[in-house]
């Protein structure tokens, strides 16, 4: 158990709705990614958070945003869904800080279906 | 930017063998971090092993272990005594190593790794 937690685990919901997805940290991690895999695809940086401020962005829609909030959760929302994001949306955490050699701390991922 | 490649879509090996995954890695950086994460049918990503690029010495973890060649940024991952329980897809990831607050990885496109009872 990585002490990472993402929720929903699976969703399924229809074309150009709204959805949001959440993950709770490892205790005393600062900071939070967001990575997606679609299928059989590597994993594609999205954003980071570091102590509730926006530190990285990658390659994030503009559909897309997120935030982190001062309990440190983070909340992925995607609207205006489209079949194309179908995806397995990872959340992972680190303590920040640039400490050397500090690994990500995956959670187990919100598998997300567009129909 | 940094890339990461990995030209081994898929390898397969026989149970009790060794198998040595590829991965190359483009930067101008002299600091950083190179790992090495699994992901099992279930789809964790699970960090396997992990090498600073200022160590010469090559990083072990029981039975996985890497080859680190700074100059030719190379970063292979060997498995030894392979079990049922390695086949999954093997990704290959980099970091900056002094970014204050920013440790994205940026991750290779994988490699499926079957393993042959």
């Amino acid at each position: 158990d990585s002490g990472v937690t993402q929720t929903p685990k699976h969703l399924i919901t229809a074309t150009g709705q709204r959805v949001t997805l959440r993950c709770s940290p490892r205790s005393g991690d600062l900071s939070v990614y967001w990575y997606q895999q679609s299928l059989d695809q590597g994993l594609q940086f999205l954003i980071q958070y570091y102590n509730g401020e926006e530190r990285a962005k990658g390659n994030i829609l503009e559909r897309f945003s997120a935030q982190q909030f001062p309990d440190l959760h983070s909340e992925l929302n995607l609207s205006s869904l489209e079949l194309g994001d179908s995806a397995l949306y990872f959340c992972a955490s680190s303590l920040g800080g640039g400490g050397r050699s500090r690994p990500l701390h995956f959670g187990n991922g919100t598998r997300l279906t567009v129909t | 930017a940094q890339t990461v490649t990995q030209s081994q879509p898929e390898m397969s090996v026989q149970e009790a063998e060794t198998v040595t995954l590829s991965c190359t890695y483009d930067t101008s950086e002299s600091d950083y971090y190179l790992f090495w994460y699994k992901q099992p049918p279930s789809r964790q990503m699970i960090l396997v092993i992990r090498q600073e690029a200022y160590k010469q010495q090559n990083a072990t973890e029981n039975r996985f272990s890497v080859n680190f060649q700074k100059a030719a940024k190379s970063f292979s991952l060997k498995i030894s005594d392979s079990q049922l329980g390695d086949a999954a897809m093997y990704f290959c990831a980099y970091r900056f190593g002094s970014n204050f607050g920013n440790e994205k990885l940026t991750f290779g496109t994988g490699t499926r790794l079957t393993i042959i009872p």
